[in-house]
């Protein structure tokens, strides 16, 4: 099954401890990306990558780093979590970059950070 | 840079009543356009697109919607709701040309009241 897929689905940790949200797709897509979402702003895009090896900001990219060693995996990293970091996040990805294609999601990682 | 607005944070409706949730784009180049659905505790999933041609969309679950580009408008329609499309919706856009990123609206709550 085509799919994206997000670990864990919920994390609760303490500020400043270091973690990794996971993301792996099995479509061969070029394009993946991280998306926050908190009530009553949407999604905002983090980081997002065109292909192996290549990374580039979203809008909110502070405190966050990403890395794309392989082209099934995009993990998302908080070095130093902050509680301003508590939020809802998802995983896409996109046969290609150009944004003419659909978007498929990850069913999303909660992350609420004390 | 281009924006979305979606112009209703929440939108109640009866079951088997039409319903529009109404977006606005601002862009000074081509678009393409898209909605999206968030089903509770889920991650989000494509409606329907415009690329370019017929301004009139069909989507899935019976949506479609309308490209206005006198009124930088994409606004979704279904003429007859039913209780599972309570969700929220996401109208979304990307430029036509040498953009990497989708932006997303602040969402639309629809719940369909028995």
């Amino acid at each position: 099954e085509a799919q994206v897929t997000q670990n864990p689905r919920y994390l609760i940790t303490v500020t400043g401890k270091k973690l990794t949200v996971t993301c792996s797709q099995n479509m061969n897509h070029e394009y993946m990306s991280w998306y926050r979402q908190d009530p009553g702003l949407g999604l905002r895009q983090i980081y997002y990558s065109m292909n192996v090896e290549v990374t580039d900001k979203g809008d909110v990219p502070e405190g966050y780093k990403v890395s794309r060693k392989e082209k099934r995996n995009f993990p998302l990293i908080l070095e130093s979590p902050s509680p301003n970091q508590t939020s809802l996040y998802f995983c896409a990805s996109s046969p290609q970059s150009i944004m003419n294609t659909e978007a498929f999601f990850g069913q999303g990682t909660r992350l609420t950070v004390v | 840079a281009q924006s979305v607005t979606q112009l209703d944070s929440q939108v109640p409706v009866f079951e088997e009543a039409p319903v529009e949730l109404r977006c606005n784009y601002s862009s000074s180049v081509s678009v393409y356009l898209f909605w999206y659905v968030q089903y509770p505790n889920q991650g989000l999933q494509l409606l329907l697109k415009y690329l370019s041609g017929s301004t009139l969309v069909k989507g899935i679950n019976g949506f479609e919607a309308e490209f206005n580009k006198s009124q930088t408008s994409f606004h979704l329609r279904k003429p007859s709701v039913h209780i599972s499309d309570t969700a929220e919706y996401f109208c979304a856009v990307s430029r036509a040309a040498g953009s990497y990123q989708l932006t997303f609206g602040k969402g639309t709550k629809l719940s369909v009241i028995p």
